[in-house]
């Protein structure tokens, strides 16, 4: 079983539905971020976060600590929101350096 | 601003043929790190170097070296190419490994070993 899980592995919506992508985790962490990756195969940095929530426009990131488990939510879809999102947790190792374990990503795509 | 960059975009290698991937970045950050995206997989780290003159081994190091020429670049040199290294490699930065900022990534070189 992969340490960091991601749900839905694809999901399509039509344009103006509220997205919810799903990330769980088994290790303990210290933070967890939110990629996405455009069809280009470029990477970019949503959010980073270690509690609570965070919001950047129609983007929301929520964590719960305690049940190892985040949400991106995308409000008011639209077609160029259609990327793979990546999830991804830093966790320490036991020599005391960190390291990020990365979900395989949810592929979305947003239909006009 | 470019943020970091990745040379070349593309390659294609015969097996056994050698060849280094070159990553530079301009944010002044500590830590760069090294990673190769297959389908089906999640990134998986190959080497890390936390600060200018270390690197240390990731998940998956083998068939790999790596140099921290200075603090903005940070190579990748595949030594003996093999058709189990092709993939897609991503370079990326961060101001330091267990800080609060993010990781950022180059748009990745896609790698081709026949």
């Amino acid at each position: 079983k992969n340490e960091v899980e991601q749900s839905p592995q694809n999901l399509t919506a039509q344009e103006g539905e509220f997205i919810t992508i799903n990330c769980s985790y088994s290790v303990g962490i210290s933070a967890l971020h939110w990629l996405q990756q455009h069809p280009g195969g470029g990477i970019v940095s949503l959010f980073m976060l270690s509690s609570g929530k965070k919001k950047h426009g129609r983007l929301i990131a929520t964590i719960n600590i305690q049940e190892k488990h985040s949400s991106l939510h995308i409000t008011a879809s639209h077609p160029r929101d259609s990327a793979v999102y990546i999830c991804a947790v830093r966790s320490r190792r036991t020599s005391g350096t960190y390291k990020y374990i990365f979900g395989t990503g949810t592929r979305l795509k947003v239909l006009a | 601003n470019a943020g970091v960059t990745q040379t070349p975009k593309f390659q294609v290698l015969k097996t056994g043929q050698s060849m280094t991937l070159q990553c530079a970045q301009d944010m002044n950050h500590n830590s760069m790190y090294w990673y190769r995206q297959d389908p089906g997989m999640g990134l998986r780290l190959i080497y890390y170097s936390a600060s200018e003159g270390t690197t240390d081994k990731g998940e998956v190091p083998n068939g790999y070296n790596v140099s921290r020429l200075n603090k903005r670049e940070f190579s990748l040199r595949l030594e003996s190419a093999a058709p189990s290294q092709t993939s897609v490699y991503f370079c990326a930065s961060s101001e330091w490994p267990a800080g609060i900022q993010p990781q950022h990534f180059g748009d990745g070189t896609r790698l081709s070993i026949l």
